[in-house]
């Protein structure tokens, strides 16, 4: 069965400290892996994807197979990344997204 | 960038009337839409793909009779809720997909927030 977990609800950090949301998943296969983020409101909106590669808004993440698990990493949190996170998941392609619980990031000053 | 637009934003009902929502993508044509369902503080759960020019496939424990979706063309993909009821009040999303952009992220709507009375 496909899932993708996030274990923490809320995070709470400070400006300028790192940050880590956590992210397993389940899946026989190779899968696709998404973090989408969705500021308070507004639309949910694509992070970054596994396959880019790419840094966005300084946020990185990794897929580590062995683990399977994709955590969402920053060195410095700002305050404009308080939103909810949602890890998220595509099996084959063209399939739907499973989404894990979200992660509401709360940076302060 | 893609934009899938949602309308309505947010609506009120009574209970036993239907509602229809509209999910339409503004500049790319989308073959297959997703519809999304939101309970507050949770996570989105999949209700069903709609699928152009044909049926809808439907997630289980999903209630095809009651929430009834239309894919009449690329660009818009409707979601009737049927006799509605207070416990169908939720926050509903739809997503599309490029189809000419091969294996693209999924795009989202706005939203709309249900409440029946």
């Amino acid at each position: 069965a496909q899932r993708v977990t996030q274990p923490e609800k809320l995070l709470s950090v400070f400006k300028g400290a790192p940050v880590e949301l956590k992210c397993n998943y389940s899946y026989s296969g190779s899968p696709e892996l998404f973090w989408y983020v969705q500021y308070s409101r507004q639309r949910l909106q694509l992070l970054l994807r596994h396959i880019s590669r790419e840094s966005i808004k300084g946020f990185t993440a990794d897929l580590n197979k062995g683990e399977t698990s994709f955590h969402l990493k920053k060195p410095f949190a700002q305050e404009e990344d308080s939103a909810m996170y949602y890890c998220a998941l595509r099996g084959q392609a063209g399939t739907a997204l499973i989404f894990g619980k979200g992660t509401t990031l709360s940076v302060s000053s | 960038g893609a934009v899938v637009s949602q309308h309505p934003s947010w609506v009120i009902c009574k209970s036993g009337t239907s509602v229809k929502i509209e999910c339409r993508s503004l500049d790319f044509q989308a073959t297959t839409m997703f519809w999304y369902r939101q309970f507050p503080k949770q996570s989105l759960m999949l209700m069903a793909t709609s699928n152009e020019g044909s049926k809808a496939t439907y997630e289980q424990g999903v209630e095809k009779d009651k929430f009834l979706i239309n894919h009449a063309s690329l660009t818009l993909s409707t979601l009737t809720v049927t006799s509605a009821h207070p416990e169908d009040s939720s926050f509903y999303i739809c997503s599309a997909r490029d189809m000419v952009s091969g294996n693209s992220p999924l795009h989202f709507g706005n939203g709309t927030r249900l409440t029946v009375t």
